[in-house]
């Protein structure tokens, strides 16, 4: 099994660009989840699914846009990149609706860079 | 709202033991932890369901007191590969958040020989 799938590993933009951050799991997971890092931040929450078409904001949502329409996938959109989006970006999910009653399951990180 | 880690940073030397606490100020239903190892993804270690269980396995274990929103990761005889930067993550009882999981601020591990 691949787990769960994030792509590009590293991303590089400029101000004002949009980018779609890739997600995907083969565990059949209902519940996925997008985390930002940053150093002294801890995993920051932006948005989560607990199934195909349901949607929710987690702590830092602003300039990130969603959208589940599989099981499968759960890509995250910037709209007009920023540089204070510069961060790691994690990618988790779960099986059952609720991220807090099994275990997270989190892809390798993408490393996003705004000039 | 993110729980609250400390200490921030532990320096031990293999051998030693360490304890690291989380609080929330919400009624907790769930408490996890993660431990990341530099330029790598988190991994899970355990998880507590709210009910005042202890778990553990090996050298590594947890408590969580639900009358008070903590809990704390024990790790006892230090061995070099614990060093890494450790993340409690928390879910909240009630409301209508489907258990969404937020994190702590993580916590600084070394183990030196």
């Amino acid at each position: 099994n691949a787990g769960v799938t994030q792509t590009p590993k590293f991303q590089v933009l400029k101000t004002g660009q949009s980018m779609t951050l890739q997600c995907a799991q083969d565990m059949n997971h209902e519940y996925m989840s997008w985390y930002r890092q940053d150093p002294g931040m801890g995993l920051r929450l932006i948005h989560y699914s607990v199934g195909a078409g349901i949607t929710d904001q987690g702590e830092v949502p602003n300039g990130y846009n969603v959208s589940r329409s599989t099981t499968e996938d759960f890509p995250l959109r910037l709209l007009s990149a920023a540089p204070s989006q510069t961060s790691v970006y994690f990618c988790a999910s779960s099986p059952g609706t609720g991220g807090g009653r099994r275990p997270q399951h989190f892809g390798d990180g993408t490393r996003l860079s705004i000039l | 709202q993110q729980p609250v880690q400390s200490p921030q940073a532990v320096i031990l030397r293999e051998g030693e033991d360490a304890v690291i606490n989380c609080s929330s100020s919400k009624a907790l239903y769930s408490v996890h932890w993660y431990r990341q190892k530099h330029g790598e993804a988190p991994v899970f270690l355990m998880i507590l369901l709210k009910g005042g269980e202890q778990k553990g396995h090996e050298k590594i274990s947890a408590s969580f007191n639900e009358k008070k929103q903590q809990s704390s990761l024990y790790l006892t005889a230090s061995q070099l590969s614990y060093s890494g930067t450790y993340f409690c993550g928390t879910a909240n009882a009630g409301g209508t958040s489907y258990g969404k999981l937020t994190f702590g601020q993580g916590t600084i591990l070394t183990v030196h020989p």
